[in-house]
């Protein structure tokens, strides 16, 4: 079964400790996204990624941090630097075809991590 | 700026009464307009794509149609289980950008 997994589901941490949330896509997707999603928002994009070892800031990236060392998996590292973490997150992914493509493709998203910081 | 606006936010009908969920947008060439579907606490997931004016896609009881402003889910003889809120986004051209609007909750009561 081809898909997203996002771990854990639910995740409570203490305000000040740094979280790592899990992304693992095996759908073979080059591009790789994570969003929060909030009540009466819109998903906001933290960071995405085209390729391993690269990628970048989206429009929301301060207090978060990332990684891709493999095409597979792309964590997500909320610091104690994120002053308002609460949220649902979500990770994306995506065929890329580079940005002079003429046509998009659909994202595929994970089910989500709800962080509870208190 | 590029954005995308839903309305209404929320609906509610009862099964069968067909309605029209809305998408607007205001994207500096659009790459593709994409609609999804999110239950509570859920991952969105995906219906269609459109990508040119005229275009229309189907599936069950779920038709998408796009016009170079709008674009429109409509929904036939709902029923109950296709309560759930309908997201849509618009790709920017030569960006990685998706734009999501804030969604429409469907309600639809037995």
């Amino acid at each position: 079964d081809g898909g997203i997994t996002q771990s854990p589901k639910y995740l409570f941490r203490k305000e000040g400790q740094n979280v790592t949330l899990s992304c693992e896509q095996n759908l073979n997707h080059d591009a790789m996204y994570w969003y929060r999603q909030d009540p009466g928002q819109g998903l906001r994009l933290i960071y995405y990624s085209q390729i391993v070892n690269d990628f970048q800031k989206g429009d929301i990236a301060e207090g978060y941090s990332v990684s891709r060392e493999k095409k597979e998996s792309f964590p997500l590292t909320v610091t104690s630097a994120q002053k308002n973490p609460t949220a649902f997150y979500l990770c994306a992914s995506s065929i890329w075809d580079g940005q002079g493509a003429k046509i998009g493709y659909e994202q595929y998203f994970g089910p989500g991590t709800r962080l509870t910081v208190t | 700026e590029d954005q995308v606006t839903q309305s209404p936010e929320a609906l509610r009908l009862q099964e069968g009464e067909s309605s029209s969920l809305n998408c607007s947008y205001t994207v500096s060439g659009l790459r593709g307009l994409f609609w999804y579907r999110q239950d509570p606490g859920k991952g969105p997931e995906f219906l269609f794509t459109l990508y040119s004016a005229g275009e229309e896609k189907e599936k069950e009881r779920l038709k998408a149609t796009l016009t170079k402003k709008e674009s429109f889910l409509h929904i036939t003889a709902p029923k109950p289980e296709d309560s759930a809120t309908y997201l849509c986004a618009g790709q920017i051209s030569g960006t990685y950008k998706y734009i999501f609007g804030t969604g429409t909750r469907l309600k639809v009561l037995a």
